[in-house]
């Protein structure tokens, strides 16, 4: 069964930084993309980012690129965003989710519960 | 970026009867786009990708049409569980983007 465990949420102020872990099982983890994915309270689903599978490359939202960093350790199936210079507009529940296929687009097939990064002074 | 309009923005039915949620793009997506169902607290559930193609255990009743800039999710006969917000999201051009979300409520 396919598992996805964020952590490291929480409420920063303004300017500060984050780090958040996604830890997965249930499947051969360096064989897939890995994306991140928020939502605002209230709002609609919005694609931050994606590492693939097994060299590190990775793709960015405009909204964010220059300040969060994707990056993944295939040893301990993990991927991790760390988030730099953090706006209030970057307060969203934060979900990974395991691509379909080792296609750097391919959608999200299996979504972790999120965790909750809150920017407020 | 490319623009995902879906419409209509609510879709007020009945348990059995037949949704059409439109999702359409501000450019040709080819057949790159997917459907997702979220319900309230819970995260997205992948349903159609690449236009027509159910993910794994998705029902029957659930369906997807349409290519270039104009796709469809069809859900044949509304069960109970199917109310719930619908997203679509395109992966033919980075920056992936996601519709604003079709929410399906009991009539």
């Amino acid at each position: 069964e396919v598992n996805l465990l964020e952590s490291g949420g929480g409420l920063v102020q303004p300017g500060g930084s984050l780090r958040l872990s996604c830890a997965a099982s249930g499947f051969t983890f360096s064989t897939y993309v890995m994306h991140w994915v928020r939502q605002a309270p209230g709002k609609g689903l919005e694609w931050v980012s994606v590492i693939a599978a097994s060299d590190n490359g990775a793709r960015y939202a405009d909204s964010v690129k220059g300040r969060f960093t994707i990056s993944r350790d295939n040893s301990q199936n993990t991927i991790y965003l760390q988030m730099n210079s953090l706006r209030d507009q970057d307060t969203a529940i934060y979900y990974c989710a395991k691509g379909l296929s080792n296609v750097p687009s391919s959608p999200g097939d299996y979504w972790g519960q999120g965790t909750l990064v809150t920017v407020s002074s | 970026e490319i623009v995902l309009t879906q419409s209509p923005a609510t879709l007020s039915l009945s348990p059995g009867e037949r949704a059409t949620l439109s999702c359409r793009a501000s450019q040709s997506v080819r057949s790159y786009l997917a459907w997702y169902q979220q319900k309230p607290g819970q995260a997205p559930r992948l349903l159609i990708y690449d236009a027509s193609n159910r993910a794994t255990g998705i029902p029957a009743r659930f369906s997807g049409s349409g290519s270039g800039t104009d796709f469809t999710l069809t859900i044949s006969s509304l069960e109970p569980e199917d109310f719930a917000v619908y997203y679509c999201q395109q992966r033919d051009t980075w920056p992936l983007t996601f519709g604003g979300g079709t929410k399906v409520e009991i009539k």
